[in-house]
């Protein structure tokens, strides 16, 4: 199947700092990528859809100012958590859509920890 | 609107029983569905798929999985549970309309496999 990465697999970042998740597409081009937080025990909760070369739709409750994202290419979307603080330590997990084949491949996942 | 109904967060069988993990959708339109394994701390894994055509799927490891309409289930089966079938299962729906592309997760189910 086809390969997405996640960077970093890990992430201890002090409160009011900012951190960067990348999500890459290694085998295939994706127009649509999808960013995920899962919390423990519990299952995925899409954040927002991210489309290459246009803003990306945030899913209701998600503060699109906090999470910004950036599809600059086919084959890169970035997350970044602004001004994190403690309640934002999670697990964040991207997608690549695969079109015409609707099928959704899921990167590795990062660990944040904020302090 | 689409949801998916994952009866049993946690199921057990020994090894070389049938796992038989429980899913059920509720979509308005035509749904694909997917099942999803979640390793502990890793991202999905795609074990099958639904888009269309014949209702019984095939997938890796040995998993298939049977779309019924008619009960709007998509149950997913192994005939002999392996020890490194143990893992977190997710049940998804994916449909058209405004929701298009995204997918709903279910709320998971834990696979324990004994000895």
């Amino acid at each position: 199947g086809a390969v997405v990465s996640q960077h970093p697999s890990r992430v201890i970042c002090k409160s009011g700092t900012s951190v960067k998740i990348e999500c890459r597409s290694l085998d295939f081009q994706a127009t649509t990528m999808f960013w995920y937080r899962q919390f423990p025990k519990q299952s995925l909760m899409l954040m927002a859809t991210s489309n290459e070369g246009s803003k990306a739709t945030y899913e209701q409750g998600v503060e699109k100012d906090k999470f910004l994202i950036n599809h600059a290419s086919l084959t890169l979307s970035t997350l970044t958590v602004t001004s994190a603080h403690p309640e934002d330590s999670s697990f964040y997990i991207c997608s690549a859509r695969d079109s015409p084949l609707e099928t959704q491949y899921f990167g590795p996942g990062t660990r944040l920890l904020v302090l | 609107a689409q949801s998916v109904t994952q009866l049993g967060s946690h199921v057990s069988v020994s090894e070389g029983a049938l796992v038989l993990l429980r899913c059920n959708y509720s979509s308005s339109v035509p749904p694909y569905l997917f099942w999803y394994v979640q390793y502990p701390n890793q991202g999905l894994q795609l074990l099958l798929k639904y888009t269309a055509g014949a209702t019984l799927v095939k997938g890796i490891n040995g998993f298939e999985a049977e779309f019924k309409k008619s009960e709007t289930s998509f149950h997913l089966t192994k005939p002999s549970a392996h020890m490194s079938d143990a893992a977190e299962y997710f049940c998804a729906v994916s449909a058209g309309g405004t929701s298009y592309g995204k997918l709903t997760f279910g709320q998971g189910t834990i696979l324990t496999v004994h000895p």
